[in-house]
């Protein structure tokens, strides 16, 4: 049975840092490319950043680039995301979701976790 | 501003067929596959369709993909009130070079 389990939401103040842990199990983790998916309260989705099953190749969405960095340890089947430099508007449940695909070219995601809930605020 | 655009709502009574547009451009839909999601609130959302028409293993025949152009849409027949919930599709951007969601279609079951 594929498993995804996020982690390390909490409150933080506008400004600091925050890395977010998504541990994966039921299926071959190093095949497959990883991502991040945002929704903030009461909104849609928002995909956030995307790795490849290499780590090779990386995508981050315009609201976050340069702040986030995904990464990934196949050798812990686990992938992160590092928010540095965080706003209010970063509030949002944060999801991990698997891909089909290896390059991270794709919107198809097949399996998603529950997510875990970060808030900025002062 | 999301850059597939889905009606805010849509609702239908059980039993009933219905659709649920996906608009989008030549750099998202025409080009690349559309997907389909079902969210139900305080859950995470599931794959309904894949590769424009593709129902995953479990996904009811009910639940039906097309696409045409720079447009796509879901149709659910045979509606149930445990159909009730958030829809979003999603399509890989050339031009921003990432995935991209639809702003969501809440589907009401009266």
């Amino acid at each position: 049975e594929v498993q995804l389990e996020e982690s390390g939401g909490r409150l933080v103040q506008p400004g600091e840092s925050l890395r977010l842990s998504c541990v994966a199990s039921g299926f071959s983790f190093s095949n497959y490319a990883m991502s991040w998916v945002r929704q903030a309260p009461g909104e849609g989705l928002e995909w956030v950043s995307t790795i490849s099953s290499t780590a090779a190749t990386t995508y981050d969405a315009v609201s976050v680039r340069g702040r986030f960095t995904v990464s990934r340890d196949n050798s812990k089947n686990s992938l992160y995301l590092q928010m540095n430099s965080l706003r209010a508007e970063d509030t949002a449940i944060y999801f991990c979701a698997k891909t089909t695909a290896s390059s991270g070219y794709s919107s198809r995601y097949d399996y998603w976790g529950q997510g875990t809930l970060v808030t900025v605020s002062s | 501003q999301s850059v597939l655009t889905q009606p805010p709502s849509a609702s239908g009574t059980p039993g009933q067929r219905v659709t649920i547009s996906c608009s989008g451009s030549r750099s998202n839909i025409a080009g690349n596959s559309v997907n389909w999601y079902q969210q139900v609130p305080g859950t995470a959302p599931k794959l309904l369709i894949y590769g424009n028409n593709q129902r995953p293993s479990g996904v009811p025949d009910r639940f039906s993909g097309s696409k045409s152009g720079t447009s796509a849409s879901l149709a659910i027949s045979g509606l149930q009130s445990d159909d009730e919930a958030v829809y979003y599709c999603a399509s890989w951007d050339d031009s921003l070079n990432g995935p991209q969601f639809g702003g969501g279609t809440k589907l009401s079951v009266l």
